[in-house]
């Protein structure tokens, strides 16, 4: 079946730091790759996505490259900000995993950027 | 804007009892679907709907029951609840062929007693 893992957390970091948080995944098709942030209190929210190998997902000064290679979707970031504390999930659509509709997440990277 | 709207946000069951989390949007999506949330397990897939009528099973189904009978509307019903189920609770939806962009409500904590 289809997995997601995540580094371990919480990853603390100064503000302006550079953010790396890894995610490598496991798929039996050609898998859409998707990072979402979760804010204190509140639900997920889609940060950026990438559809193919070698595609660039970016947002709010957030990047990440779909290497199908390496089977990975790092998340980096090169000036964090204290407003940045959150958590972050990588996730997994697999079109041959029932037509996409379940979405796979890992386990979440708790970040804490202190100022 | 309201977009996703979920309730209640607390509720505290004691083992045995059944209760029912709602789940509304506004954005006409077709998928809505339910997840929870558990410490470093990241979210897990309940159930999930592409349609008014139409309801199927996600990873862990099993203790809870759906129905979508409107577009709008997709509540989650815990018949006999368990400590197991207490979590957070998350209902979101996309548009159909929008694969993987979905939008969250706010969720809802559930304990289990």
């Amino acid at each position: 079946g289809n997995s997601v893992t995540q580094m371990e957390g919480p990853v603390t970091l100064s503000e302006e730091a550079f953010l790396t948080i890894n995610c490598t995944y496991t798929a039996t098709g050609y898998p859409s790759l998707f990072w979402y942030v979760q804010y204190p209190g509140e639900g997920l929210q889609l940060l950026l996505k990438a559809t193919k190998a070698d595609d660039k997902g970016s947002n709010k000064g957030f990047e990440a490259t779909y290497r199908k290679e390496t089977t990975s979707f790092h998340l980096e970031k090169g000036s964090v900000q204290v407003s940045d504390s959150a958590v972050y999930f990588c996730a997994l659509s697999d079109p041959l995993d029932n037509a996409g509709n379940m979405l796979t997440f890992g386990g979440g990277t708790r970040l804490m950027v202190k100022p | 804007n309201a977009g996703v709207t979920q309730t209640p946000k607390f509720q505290v069951l004691k083992t045995g009892q059944s209760m029912t989390l709602q789940c509304a949007q506004d954005m006409n999506h077709e998928y809505m679907s339910w997840y929870r949330q558990d410490p470093g397990m990241g979210l897990r897939l309940i159930h999930y709907s592409v349609g008014a009528g139409i309801t199927d099973q996600g990873e862990v189904p099993n203790g809870y029951n759906v129905s979508r009978s409107t577009t709008e509307d997709f509540p989650l019903r815990l018949l006999l609840a368990a400590p197991s189920q207490t979590s957070v609770y998350f209902c979101a939806s996309r548009r159909q062929g929008y694969t993987g962009e979905l939008f969250f409500g706010e969720g809802s904590r559930l304990t289990v007693l």
